[in-house]
């Protein structure tokens, strides 16, 4: 089944606490891309990445590193999670660049 | 300053009626236009897209209409069904100035069918 899987779904933290969120796809797309979802903002794209090795800033990429060493995975690091980056987070994949995309089902992170 | 708008309200609409959801957008020039589903606690699921040379695209009880001269989408939703509640974005695909496109989303409508 074509999917892209997020893990953790849940995640309670505390300020200062390095964490990564995996995302892997098996539709081996391409371009991937992180989002953040907020009430009364909609998506916001964090980082994405055009292929292995290439990764760009989206719209709100401070307090986050992503890398893309495998073209399946995609994970987004924390450095030091702060309350203001408590949100949902989505990843996502595509064949190309802007093309239609698959999310993943979501990661909700609360940051204390 | 750009900006795509969606209905923040929740429409509600009886079943079997037809549900129209619009998007509009101001200083974009969008190369196409992109439908999504999400449900609560989901991550959003594609259902259309339509380039800026159609007018309109079609699947199932789904319609998409596109006016670059309006600019504005309208989403809609035929026979509608209990099954069909949810938040629907619309996304558009930006043209960069320095090179480029990306995708940019709307906050998204909720719709509700009731009974």
């Amino acid at each position: 089944e074509a999917q892209v899987t997020q893990n953790p779904r849940y995640l309670i933290t505390v300020t200062g606490k390095k964490l990564t969120v995996t995302c892997s796809q098996n539709m081996n797309h391409e371009y991937m891309s992180w989002y953040r979802q907020d009430p009364g903002l909609g998506l916001r794209q964090i980082y994405y990445s055009m292929n292995v090795e290439v990764t760009d800033k989206g719209d709100v990429p401070e307090g986050y590193k992503v890398s893309r060493k495998e073209k399946r995975n995609f994970p987004l690091i924390l450095e030091s999670p702060s309350p203001n980056q408590t949100s949902l987070y989505f990843c996502a994949s595509s064949i190309r660049h802007a093309g239609e995309l698959f999310f993943g089902e979501g990661s909700r992170l609360t940051v204390l | 300053s750009q900006k795509i708008e969606q209905n923040s309200e929740a429409l509600n609409i009886q079943e079997g009626k037809t549900a129209t959801l619009t998007c509009n957008y101001t200083n974009y020039s969008p190369a196409y236009l992109q439908w999504y589903r999400q449900d609560p606690g989901r991550g959003p699921v594609f259902l259309l897209l339509i380039r800026e040379n159609e007018k309109e695209k079609r699947k199932e009880r789904l319609k998409v209409t596109f006016d670059t001269t309006l600019k504005q989408s309208l989403f809609h939703i035929t026979a509608s069904q209990p099954a069909d509640s949810a938040t629907y974005l619309c996304a558009l695909d930006i043209i960069l100035t320095g090179g480029g496109n990306k995708l940019t989303f709307g906050t998204g409508t909720q719709l509700k069918v009731e009974l």
